[in-house]
């Protein structure tokens, strides 16, 4: 596709359980960003990678959270033992270059029963 | 320093009306601005950004308008339709340097009544 796509579109799952979200960048972009929206809420960024490296994970709210990149391809968010307050939509972004204009895709609805 | 505020929460606007959102920064780093549109369950979409060398830049019904002393910038949407009742963000970013992130403001609920 021509967007940035994300999957899944809603995941529900019960307390404690690890959870994988999935993003897809539109080719050929190199760099990628994660956010956080919680609802009724503004984006909180979470991590930034330039190809699979990442200069900036200063917005990951606790080691629970990781994230990794395969080349300037495919990004996973993983969250362990998940909590309540991890409720929320997961946001992923690329631009062609660093600092160039982000694209979002429509995000992942988590629910942490 | 790292905040942006966005202003008003929610605004009602009358169709072919003006509607006008205002977002202040504090970071003088920051050198890139965008503005992004919401629907309910999508993503934001990039609706128009500005870099602080100039005042003003205009696509469509959409201006920005920036004021780089005051550290303030906003959005007019011009004759407004139905179609435009989303949620707008601002943000900015230290575009030329550092990691890129946005820090958003915390979103304004537009409706355009018919």
């Amino acid at each position: 596709g021509a967007g940035v796509s994300q999957s899944p579109s809603n995941k529900v799952t019960e307390k404690g359980k690890d959870v994988e979200l999935r993003c897809d960048p539109i080719s050929g972009h190199t760099a990628l960003y994660w956010y956080r929206q919680r609802l009724g809420q503004g984006l909180e960024f979470l991590i930034y990678f330039q190809g699979n490296s990442a200069p900036d994970k200063s917005g990951l709210p606790s080691d629970r959270f990781s994230a990794e990149r395969t080349g300037e391809s495919v990004s996973t968010l993983t969250i362990q033992r998940t909590q309540q307050e991890d409720s929320a939509v997961y946001l992923c972004a690329s631009s062609l270059v660093s600092g160039g204009p982000q694209h979002f895709g429509d995000g992942t609805r988590l629910s942490i029963l | 320093q790292q905040q942006v505020k966005q202003s008003p929460q929610s605004l009602i606007v009358q169709k072919g009306g003006i509607s006008i959102i205002n977002c202040a920064y504090e970071n003088t780093a920051f050198d890139y601005f965008p503005w992004y549109q919401q629907f309910p369950g999508k993503g934001p979409a990039l609706l128009i950004a500005i870099r602080p060398d100039v005042s003003e830049k205009k696509e469509g019904r959409f201006t920005i308008s920036f004021n780089k002393s005051a550290k303030q910038f906003s959005l007019h949407i011009m004759d407004s339709q139905p179609g435009d009742s989303a949620t707008y963000f601002c943000a900015a970013s230290k575009g030329t340097s550092g990691t890129y992130k946005y820090i958003f403001g915390t979103g304004t609920r537009l409706k355009v009544l018919a």
